[in-house]
């Protein structure tokens, strides 16, 4: 069955720190990947998203994500932490069934500390 | 351009009672999703369409919940007889072509009391 793992519920990060946010998957052949960021009573914000091409996608904010085939990953990074990056992040990949849908993780809140 | 917008912001009903949530997609976007969001959890799918039809309403909970996009642009997620647990926040999305991502809206937040 297809899945996306976000295996920390919450990540605590000091202010200025480099900061990862994980996220596995299991789709059947290659998959699309998607980071979304969900400020406090906001909709989803797209931050970047993995189609092909090179394993470091740089997205918004200062983000990027590495996607690595053998172990399935697809974490979420960024050199220097702020303070205003404090939000629920959430990982999706495209569900290769119905090619419109997404499955998406279940969102780890990302704490900043300054 | 405009980004996706839901009105209303703010619903509070009555159990029992009858709602409407609108959503306006991003002019030009043909897909258009609905989504149910309860606190600190991920969006649950509801229905999605791809122009004025319904693609796949395997999502709604009950016979309760309908959607339309009359005219593919506009939608509206009808809640009948609302009970206690409906309430969530309930989230639009459209899409532009095939590999570009959702754009969210801000979300209409449902209390049923």
């Amino acid at each position: 069955a297809q899945s996306v793992a976000q295996p920390e519920d919450q990540v605590n990060v000091a202010e200025g720190n480099p900061l990862t946010v994980k996220c596995t998957y299991s789709v059947s052949g290659n998959p699309y990947l998607f980071w979304y960021v969900q400020y406090p009573n906001r909709g989803l914000q797209f931050l970047l998203k993995y189609i092909t091409g090179d394993n470091l996608v740089k997205g918004s904010y200062g983000f990027e994500a590495e996607f690595n085939k053998s172990q399935t990953s697809f974490h979420l990074k960024k050199p220097s932490a702020l303070v205003s990056d404090s939000a629920l992040y959430f990982c999706a990949v495209r569900d290769m069934d119905s090619n419109y849908q997404l499955i998406w993780g279940a969102g780890t809140k990302l704490i900043i500390k300054p | 351009g405009a980004g996706v917008s839901q009105t209303p912001s703010n619903k509070v009903t009555e159990k029992g009672k009858y709602v409407e949530l609108r959503c306006d997609p991003i002019s030009g976007h043909t897909a258009l999703y609905w989504y149910r969001q309860s606190l600190g959890q991920g969006p649950e799918f509801l229905i999605y369409f791809q122009g004025t039809g319904a693609a796949d309403d395997s999502g709604l909970p009950n016979d309760r919940f309908f959607a339309v996009r009359p005219e593919g642009s506009v939608s509206t997620l009808k809640i009948q007889r609302t009970e206690r647990g409906d309430s969530a926040v309930y989230l639009c999305a459209s899409k532009g072509q095939d590999n570009s991502p959702l754009h969210f809206g801000n979300g209409t937040r449902l209390t049923v009391t």
